[in-house]
């Protein structure tokens, strides 16, 4: 049972540079979501979503796309890399029932 | 709007003292309080949860937490910590009635340092 499976585990892009970060959940869960994490300010969430084709902002959606074609995969898109995009990214998913979210290992993404 | 702080950003402790981590959140709705735990280069992993009933939780690994409604607080202990304890401890909250989509707000995080 993989999970919430994130791919890449690491990547480094140049400013302007655009790149995807993927994220699959085996579990059929309904909600999925990301965050990014900074060191002093824990998580902040950027863009979710209730289900296939509905997506909608967190607390930091500029400069990120998602967009959600199956219930697994919720694909992060950053259309023209900015070093204050220098973070790491988790995916998560749940349910409406469970209340419980299940994490990514995460994507350390550096913008040089 | 809700919001979580963690009090404070790092607590060093040795080994098998008791630790407490402290969580306080601001809500005008009914939450759901989580506390998740981060070992370094790792995702995040659920610890414990409340969700409603009994407000003293407890983890299958020593932890517990408490739920004061009056008080706004959520604090994580543990009677005697381990060298393995040693992670970033985040608590969260999400709104207990209406939350579409899961979404969940965390606080700064808690570096817990346990040494020998």
């Amino acid at each position: 049972n993989a999970g919430v499976t994130q791919t890449p585990k690491f990547q480094v892009l140049k400013t302007g540079q655009s790149m995807t970060l993927q994220c699959a959940q085996d579990m059929n869960h309904e909600y999925m979501s990301w965050y990014r994490q900074d060191p002093g300010m824990g998580l902040r969430l950027i863009h979710y979503s209730v289900g296939a084709g509905i997506t909608d902002q967190g607390e930091v959606p500029n400069g990120y796309n998602v967009s959600r074609s199956t219930t697994e995969d919720f694909p992060l898109r950053l259309l023209s890399a900015a070093p204050s995009q220098t973070s790491v990214y988790f995916c998560a998913s749940s349910t409406p029932k469970s209340a419980e979210a299940f994490f990514g290992q995460g994507t350390r993404l550096t913008v040089v | 709007a809700q919001s979580v702080t963690q009090l404070d950003s790092q607590v060093p402790v040795f080994e098998e003292a008791p630790v407490e981590l402290r969580c306080n959140y601001s809500s005008s709705v009914s939450v759901y309080l989580f506390w998740y735990v981060q070992y370094p280069n790792q995702g995040l992993q659920l610890l414990l949860k409340y969700l409603s009933g009994s407000t003293l939780v407890e983890s299958i690994n020593g932890f517990e937490a408490e739920f004061n409604k009056s008080q706004t607080s959520f604090h994580l202990r543990k009677p005697s910590v381990h060298i393995s304890d040693t992670a970033e401890y985040f608590c969260a909250v999400s709104d207990a009635l209406y939350n579409q989509g899961g979404k969940l707000i965390f606080g700064q995080g808690t570096e817990l340092s346990v040494k020998p």
